[in-house]
């Protein structure tokens, strides 16, 4: 089975800093990478898919990139709603792998 | 307004069973393929099972695999969960959560529910 690693595990940033996340495909996956926001005692929610599509509503600050094996997730300017978990997934085949997650918070 | 609202959780010993269930509405439950996640208390996600749109296609997690049974009645709106055997680390809040788009599988999950809490414990 294919494994999904993010990194780093957690961040904390200033607001208004570029913040990155990296997640990392053990085997090619092409563009079928998923990024989801989960805040504290909250459902997960989908921010980009095709790994660079934004998700209808998601702010513009949030972008995906990569392909095949690497990705990466940007918040260009971090704002204090953007404290939560971010996971990637895999789902161009089961499993649907999710990554360990990284939790962002505000320095 | 798609809704899912999980039910069936609780508290069971090791080596019972649950059935979850995921009721939905708002959309054509029929059309699309729906999936089951955990997470255990303060861990991260775990996608369990996935179930096509017309029943026909199972999929599983490793770690249920042999356990667990995923199964839909799209005549009820309604997608199920079937937890046998349990163990303690299957304890964990489980989220139902809908393809976002339909007919075929391979899709990311774009709506979830507020989840139902499973604890396996003596």
């Amino acid at each position: 089975d294919i494994q999904m690693t993010q990194s780093p595990s957690s961040l904390s940033a200033s607001v208004g800093d570029r913040v990155t996340i990296t997640c990392r495909a053990s085997q090619g996956i092409s563009d079928y990478l998923a990024w989801y926001q989960q805040k504290a005692g909250k459902v997960p929610k989908l921010l980009i898919y095709g790994a660079s599509t934004l998700q209808s509503g998601v702010p513009y600050r949030f972008s995906g990139s990569g392909s095949g094996t690497d990705f990466t997730l940007t918040i260009s300017s971090l704002q204090p709603e953007d404290v939560a978990t971010y996971y990637c997934q895999k789902y161009n085949s089961a499993p649907h792998t999710f990554g360990q997650g990284t939790k962002v918070e505000i320095k | 307004e798609v809704q899912l609202l999980e039910s069936g959780g609780g508290l069971v010993q090791p080596g019972g069973s649950l059935r979850l269930s995921c009721a939905a509405s708002g959309f054509t439950f029929s059309y699309y393929a729906m999936n089951w996640v955990r997470q255990a208390p303060g861990k991260g996600l775990e996608w369990v099972s996935t179930l096509s749109a017309g029943g026909g296609s199972t999929y599983y997690a490793d770690s249920v695999k042999g356990r667990f049974t995923i199964s839909r009645d799209n005549s009820r709106n309604t997608l199920y969960l079937q937890m046998n055997g349990l163990r303690a680390e299957d304890t964990a809040l489980y989220y139902c959560a809908k393809d976002s788009e339909p007919w075929n599988l391979g899709y990311c999950f774009d709506y979830w529910g507020q989840g139902t809490l499973v604890t396996v414990s003596s």
